[in-house]
């Protein structure tokens, strides 16, 4: 069956401009999670979706930050006012049990 | 807080030769422990895991020993393959698996 999707698989912005991240998780998942993976350094968690219940949003490192899962399966991360330094891979996974599948990632690139 | 710490890489070894790349962790109670693999071009995948002290999570020859005592999850392979060339990440996970957190990344290159 399809895995993970995300899309666009790479973005290249201007700095101030606002950006739309999109998952696809594998469908029957309840969990979905987001990453982001700068060079050389480990996935930093950003947040995490479990069915219906308040997303956690403790990992978000700005208030630019946001995301949404609508239906309780596609999520869309947003950053507003992009900054060089969001510059990264952000990473979409979702999970039934205690396995996660990840997507291919989204490469980011603000100008 | 909760943290993993793995061994900086590139770790870089010989065909058929020993590896081992260290993990450590920080967390109260019993976490779950996970080593996942990030192959050249694909995304991340589970390679093995466990959930209790003691166990031993094996996979394609990868095995790792769930160490409490020395709050440890060190990955060993007795005969690496030049295929096994990857970036290895250790994770762990509490609270129902609602929040995981991943080491830095251990890039392994293996040469024929």
């Amino acid at each position: 069956g399809a895995g993970v999707s995300q899309s666009p698989s790479n973005k290249v912005t201007e700095k101030g401009k606002d950006v739309e991240l999109r998952c696809d998780p594998i469908s029957g998942h309840t969990a979905l999670y987001w990453y982001r993976q700068s060079l050389g350094q480990g996935l930093e968690f950003l947040i995490y979706f479990q069915g219906n219940s308040a997303p956690d949003k403790s990992g978000l490192p700005s208030d630019r930050f946001s995301a949404e899962r609508t239906g309780g399966s596609v999520s869309t991360l947003t950053i507003q006012r992009t900054q060089q330094e969001d510059s990264a891979v952000y990473l979409c996974a979702s999970s039934y049990t205690d396995e996660q599948f990840f997507g291919p990632g989204t490469r980011l690139t603000v100008l | 807080g909760d943290s993993v710490t793995q061994m900086e890489g590139p770790v870089t070894l010989s065909e058929e030769a020993f590896l081992t790349i260290n993990c450590t962790y920080t967390a109260t109670g019993y976490p779950s422990l996970f080593w996942y693999v990030q192959y050249p071009g694909e995304g991340l995948q589970l390679l093995l895991k466990a959930t209790k002290a003691d166990d031993k999570g094996s996979n394609k020859g990868f095995e790792a020993t769930y160490r409490k005592e020395t709050t440890s999850f060190h990955l060993e392979k007795g005969s690496v393959q030049v295929s096994d060339s990857a970036v290895y990440f250790c994770a762990l996970s509490r609270y129902n698996f609602n929040k995981f957190y991943f080491g830095s990344g251990t890039k392994l290159n293996v040469k024929p």
